[in-house]
């Protein structure tokens, strides 16, 4: 199974900016790059995903290595609601019976005031 | 639009007992699939479903089963509980089966066995 591998916590000051790195060396080509963040007491929340090239939303920005063998979430400017656990997951598009989701342990981030 | 609602949302039972979680999923999604949250391993995947029927099986025992209805409703049911299984199990729903759709989860259901 296809897995990635993120920092267990990051630390952040308000207004900056904030990348949070994921590692997945052994990608394929068929699998797309999710990010979600989870709040305590909550459910994951989806915050953008990709496939190859560099995405941008209204939440964050995704920005894909050419060998897509690592990806980083960046947020612009944190704010205090970012504080959350941020997992970064592959999804397989042709997935069969054997696919297994792999969520890892995430990146705990904190954010200063 | 309203989100994925699951329900309840705290259950406490008993070993040996079981238990059946529910899950909506956002209007005109028909992919569901279901989540185990601990905190000593994290999040793991138990099983997803599309048009009622399951296409994906994580690696748990088969006391853990799970169903879809036509109406895209899933339920989950844990059957000869543990102790182990007291954990927050989430449901996230999306509009395709492809891995280009985003989940959207619900809230969970914390499940504790005494």
């Amino acid at each position: 199974d296809a897995k990635t591998t993120q920092p267990n916590s990051m630390e952040s000051n308000e207004e900056e900016p904030v990348h949070l790195p994921c590692n997945h060396s052994t990608i394929s080509g068929t699998d797309y790059i999710h990010w979600y963040r989870q709040l305590p007491s909550q459910g994951p929340e989806y915050v953008i995903h990709g496939l190859t090239s560099n995405v941008n939303n209204r939440m964050a920005s995704l920005a894909i290595a050419e060998d897509r063998k690592s990806s980083t979430l960046i947020l612009h400017r944190a704010t205090l609601r970012d504080a959350a656990v941020y997992y970064c997951i592959l999804r397989d598009e042709w997935g069969g019976g054997s696919e297994k989701l792999v969520f890892g342990k995430g990146t705990k981030l904190t954010v200063n005031p | 639009k309203a989100g994925v609602t699951q329900t309840p949302r705290y259950l406490i039972k008993t070993r040996g007992q079981q238990v059946t979680l529910s899950c909506s999923p956002i209007s005109g999604h028909r992919s569901v699939s279901w989540y185990q949250q601990t905190p000593g391993q994290g999040l793991q995947f138990l099983f997803e479903y599309f048009s009622e029927t399951q296409r994906n099986k994580g690696n748990f025992p088969g006391r853990f089963s799970g169903r879809q209805f036509s109406n895209s409703r899933s339920e989950m049911n844990v059957s000869t509980l543990e102790l182990g299984d007291s954990a927050l199990y989430l449901c996230a729903s999306s509009l395709g089966q492809g891995a280009n759709s985003p989940l959207h989860f619900g809230n969970g259901t914390r499940l504790t066995v005494t």
